[in-house]
C-alpha cells in the first residue's frame, strides 16, 4: 500500500492476556520503528529495526515486550501478560535512510 | 541524556492569531530538529525540519529556526486557521545510522473560528 498500515486499529484486552500488534511498512523502507504514546505523554521510543542488523531494543520498558520483523518487512510487537499501564497508542513508522519517517495511524490498546 | 521540552497545552487561539509553540532541547552536539503534527484521527506527519544551526524549516505557513545559542526550535505561524487545530510534537534526531527520534510531550493547539 501507499502508507504504513497498522492492525488492529483498536484492541481491548483483559489484564494478564497477551496481545500482538502488527505493522506493514512501506515497501522498500529499510528501517522500522515502534513508539508508544501514552495519555498526556510524548512519544516513547520502543524498538528499531534496520535491514538485517540486530534490532535496537533499548526502549523496551520490560521483558514482557518483544518485537520481530520477518523478511525485512512486516513487524509484530508482542506484549505478554498485559498490565493496565500498557494502555497506550502504539505507533509504527518506517523510513528509507534519512528521508524522513512515515507513521501509521497507530493501534489504541486498552487493558481492562 | 538527550531530551526535548515543549510548552504545555492546550494553546487556544482565535482564527488569524499569531502562533508560537516553544521547544527547547538538551543534547551534546547539534542534532537535527523536527516538528511533527498529528491531526485528529490521523497519524503523525512531518511538518518541517532543520538539520544544522541557523537553518529555518518552513511548510504550510509554519516556520521554525534552529537556534544553537538558546538550544531552541520554536514553531511560529503568522495567522492560524481552524484547520491547524492539532497536536504538535517537537523532536530531535542524530543523523547516525538509526535516525531514532526523541520527542517532546506534544502541544495541543485549538483554533476557534
Amino acid at each position: 500500500g501507499a502508507g504504513v498500515s497498522q492492525s488492529p486499529s483498536n484492541k481491548v484486552t483483559e489484564k494478564g492476556k497477551d496481545v500482538e500488534l502488527r505493522c506493514d511498512p512501506i515497501s522498500g523502507h529499510t528501517a522500522l520503528y515502534w513508539y508508544r504514546q501514552s495519555l498526556g505523554q510524548g512519544l516513547e521510543f520502543l524498538i528499531y529495526f534496520q535491514g538485517n542488523s540486530a534490532p535496537d531494543k533499548s526502549g523496551l520498558p520490560s521483558d514482557r515486550f518483544s518485537a520481530e520483523r520477518t523478511g525485512g518487512s512486516v513487524s509484530t510487537l508482542t506484549i505478554q501478560r498485559t498490565q493496565q499501564e500498557d494502555s497506550a497508542v502504539y505507533l509504527c513508522a518506517s523510513s528509507f535512510l534519512n528521508y524522513g519517517y512515515t507513521f501509521g495511524s497507530g493501534t489504541r490498546l486498552t487493558v481492562v | 541524556g538527550d531530551s526535548v521540552t515543549q510548552m504545555e497545552g492546550p494553546v487556544t487561539l482565535s482564527e488569524e492569531a499569531f502562533l508560537t509553540i516553544n521547544c527547547t532541547y538538551t543534547a551534546t552536539g547539534y542534532p537535527s530538529l523536527f516538528w511533527y503534527v498529528q491531526y485528529p484521527g490521523e497519524g503523525l506527519q512531518l511538518l518541517l525540519k532543520a538539520t544544522k544551526a541557523d537553518d529555518k524549516g518552513s511548510n504550510k505557513g509554519f516556520e521554525a529556526t534552529y537556534r544553537k545559542e538558546t538550544t531552541s526550535f520554536h514553531l511560529e505561524k503568522g495567522s492560524v486557521q481552524v484547520s491547524d487545530s492539532a497536536v504538535y510534537f517537537c523532536a530531535l534526531s542524530w543523523m547516525d545510522s538509526s535516525y531514532k527520534l526523541i520527542f517532546g510531550s506534544g502541544t495541543r493547539l485549538l483554533v476557534r473560528p
